[in-house]
């Protein structure tokens, strides 16, 4: 069953901790995507990978960093300096070629105590 | 920088009423434009979308957008809506060399059986 997975779907962490979100695939897709929704505000991206041991920022990157060590994986850290990251994270993953469509992960949604 | 507007934040119709949500977009270049629609407890999914050719496209759930590059926009329709359409749909507009997406804010539709 091939997809993008994202866990936990619920995750909380108390204020100053760094958090880590997992988010796989097994697409066989080279880039993948950070977004973060937040009520009328639509997606906006935090990190974007196009081919692995290589990330870029997106608009929003301050307070996270991200890692592509493998092709499937693309972990990412909230960190104590992201100044409000009560949020819905949402994975993403873009197939190679013309189309340029992203598929996206479950979410999860992160609750800063 | 590239921006997409969606106008409506919250629509709510009956069913059987007909739909159009707005989508406008600020970049002069070569776009790829999609419709994105998030059920309730769901994944982000693609509707429909729009690369080249025929600038009327349809999609899913009988769903269609009309590109007009002279407007910048990228409207979504559809003729008669069902109470199964109530989800936040979001126009997202790829363009530039990196590939990276960027989503209006996201228009809510609830319809009323």
């Amino acid at each position: 069953d091939g997809g993008i997975t994202q866990s936990p779907k619920y995750l909380f962490r108390k204020e100053g901790q760094n958090v880590t979100l997992s988010c796989e695939q097994n697409l066989n897709h080279d880039a993948m995507y950070w977004y973060r929704q937040d009520p009328g505000q639509g997606l906006r991206l935090i990190y974007y990978s196009q081919i692995v041991n290589d990330f870029q920022k997106g608009d929003i990157a301050e307070g996270y960093s991200v890692s592509r060590e493998k092709k499937e994986s693309f972990p990412l850290t909230v960190t104590s300096a992201q100044k409000n990251p009560t949020a819905f994270y949402l994975c993403a993953s873009r197939e190679r070629g013309g189309t340029d469509t992203q598929y996206f992960g479950p979410g999860t949604r992160l609750t800063v105590l | 920088a590239q921006s997409v507007s969606q106008h409506n934040h919250h629509v709510i119709l009956s069913e059987a009423a007909s739909l159009e949500l707005g989508c406008n977009y600020s970049y002069g270049g070569t776009v790829n434009l999609f419709w994105y629609v998030q059920y309730p407890g769901q994944h982000l999914q693609l509707l429909l979308k729009y690369f080249s050719g025929d600038p009327l496209v349809k999609g899913i759930k009988g769903f269609e957008a009309e590109f007009i590059k002279s407007k910048f926009s990228f409207n979504l329709r559809k003729p008669s809506v069902q109470w199964s359409d109530t989800a936040e749909y979001f126009c997202a507009v790829n363009a530039g060399r990196n590939n990276d997406m960027r989503f209006g804010a996201g228009t809510r539709l609830t319809v009323k059986p």
